[in-house]
């Protein structure tokens, strides 16, 4: 059965540093992969997807994410973070028929971020 | 704002009763999923519609069900309400099925069950 593991429930980082958000993930096939952000009481944004193809994936917001299939992760990186970037972010595994298809996506529990001033 | 509305917002019920949630999808989505997010927990994927039959189903018992209508909103009913139900209640809309489609999220119905 597929599964994400995101290690970190809460992260604390100060305004204007680097960020880094661990995500790993058991999948029997290829995976297909996401980073979400949601904001209290909003829906989730998506930051990025990575299908296949360049291992380095860049999303919106100056976010951008790394595959890496030998160590099964995916981690969620911005070089500089902003107190907007305050958050839970969600990563995501689908399959072949995913990025919210039929057999839906399997979301981690998720990264809380705090951003100190 | 992504164009998917939810409704209502916020809702108490009783356990063992039953409830039903709508989702308005982005105008031109034929396809609609649920999800469902307890707290401190990730969403999980209770079922998607696609053209109005549904097209892909999670670990949720038969209780959960849903509708799809031909302007594409949908509902999603849940029967004999169960402390555990308690949840943020996610509907995404996509244009298609597909795995490339982009799902795009509501703000969610926030479901409490007494």
């Amino acid at each position: 059965a597929q599964s994400v593991t995101q290690p970190d429930i809460h992260i604390t980082v100060s305004e204007g540093a680097s960020l880094e958000l661990r995500c790993n993930y058991s999948y029997g096939a290829t995976p297909y992969l996401f980073w979400y952000v949601q904001s209290p009481g909003q829906g989730l944004q998506l930051l990025l997807k990575y299908f296949s193809g360049d291992t380095l994936v860049q999303g919106i917001k100056g976010f951008e994410a790394e595959f890496k299939r030998s160590q099964s992760s995916f981690n969620l990186r911005k070089p500089s973070v902003h107190w907007s970037d305050a958050a839970e972010y969600f990563c995501a595994v689908g399959g072949l028929l995913s990025g919210g298809g039929a057999d839906g996506l399997t979301f981690g529990k998720g990264t809380h971020l705090i951003i100190q001033p | 704002e992504t164009g998917v509305t939810q409704s209502p917002t916020h809702l108490i019920k009783t356990r063992g009763q039953q409830v039903t949630l709508r989702c308005s999808s982005q105008s031109g989505h034929n396809t609609v999923s649920w999800y469902q997010q307890a707290l401190g927990q990730g969403p999980q994927f209770i079922f998607q519609y696609y053209r109005e039959e549904e097209n892909g189903r999670g670990n949720f018992p038969p209780r959960f069900s849903g509708l799809q209508f031909p302007n594409y909103s949908s509902e999603l009913n849940v029967n004999a309400l169960e402390l555990d139900d308690s949840a943020l209640y996610l509907c995404a809309s996509s244009l298609a099925a597909g795995r490339d489609e982009k799902l795009f999220f509501g703000s969610g119905t926030q479901l409490s069950v007494l």
